[in-house]
């Protein structure tokens, strides 16, 4: 258990529609990555927050977006979903941006 | 652009022996990150083994070894005495400060099976 929390575990939902995906970091972890892995593929970084602020964008699609709430967790918001967005989302933390990421157990999210 | 290259798709090992994965990297970086992840079927991402590129020496957790060979942007994992609980996808990572802070490069991974 990397104490990292990320919540719901499985997601199913349809075209079109909008999710939210919550990820809590690890005590005293400042920076929280996001991640998509598609099926049987590498992870892509998506966006990056350290202390609320946004630090980093990576291949993060414009429907797609996040924020870091003053108690440090974090949203993933996906809208206009597609059937290529279904995905196992993870959710990392770091103390700092220089120190080793612990990831969480992922969220599913299936788009029918 | 920065790269992870990860050449064997898939790999097998006998159960007590000795496996190599390897993983080469692409980059004009001097000072960098570089790590190992497991995935096992539970799809955790579980952290094997880092390496800093300014230090010499290689990085060894247990059975779990790493061959760092700068020159050549080379980072291959060595697993000794294989376990069956060490089946699981591997992620080779490079971690990179690029605009005023570090982002994470992944390979595509190379999924280790572990014969009894």
């Amino acid at each position: 258990d990397s104490g990292v929390t990320q919540t719901p575990k499985h997601l199913i939902t349809a075209t079109g529609q909008r999710v939210t995906l919550r990820c809590s970091p690890r005590s005293g972890d400042l920076s929280v990555y996001w991640y998509q892995q598609s099926l049987d593929q590498g992870l892509q970084f998506l966006i990056q927050y350290y202390n609320g602020e946004e630090r980093a964008k990576g291949n993060i699609l414009e429907r797609f977006s996040a924020q870091q709430f003053p108690d440090l967790h974090s949203e993933l918001n996906l809208s206009s979903l597609e059937l290529g967005d279904s995905a196992l989302y993870f959710c990392a933390s770091s103390e700092t941006p220089t120190d080793t990421q612990y990831f969480g157990p992922g969220t599913r999210l299936t788009v029918l | 652009a920065q790269t992870v290259t990860q050449s064997q798709p898939e790999m097998s090992v006998q159960e007590a022996e000795t496996v190599t994965l390897s993983c080469t990297y692409d980059t004009s970086e001097s000072d960098y990150y570089l790590f190992w992840y497991k995935q096992p079927p539970s799809r955790q991402m579980i952290l094997v083994i880092r390496q800093e590129a300014y230090k010499q020496q290689n990085a060894t957790e247990n059975r779990f070894s790493v061959n760092f060979q700068k020159a050549a942007k080379s980072f291959s994992l060595k697993i000794s005495d294989s376990q069956l609980g060490d089946a699981a996808m591997y992620f080779c990572a490079y971690r990179l400060f690029t605009s005023g802070t570090y982002k994470y490069i992944f390979g595509t991974g190379t999924r280790l099976k572990v014969l009894a």
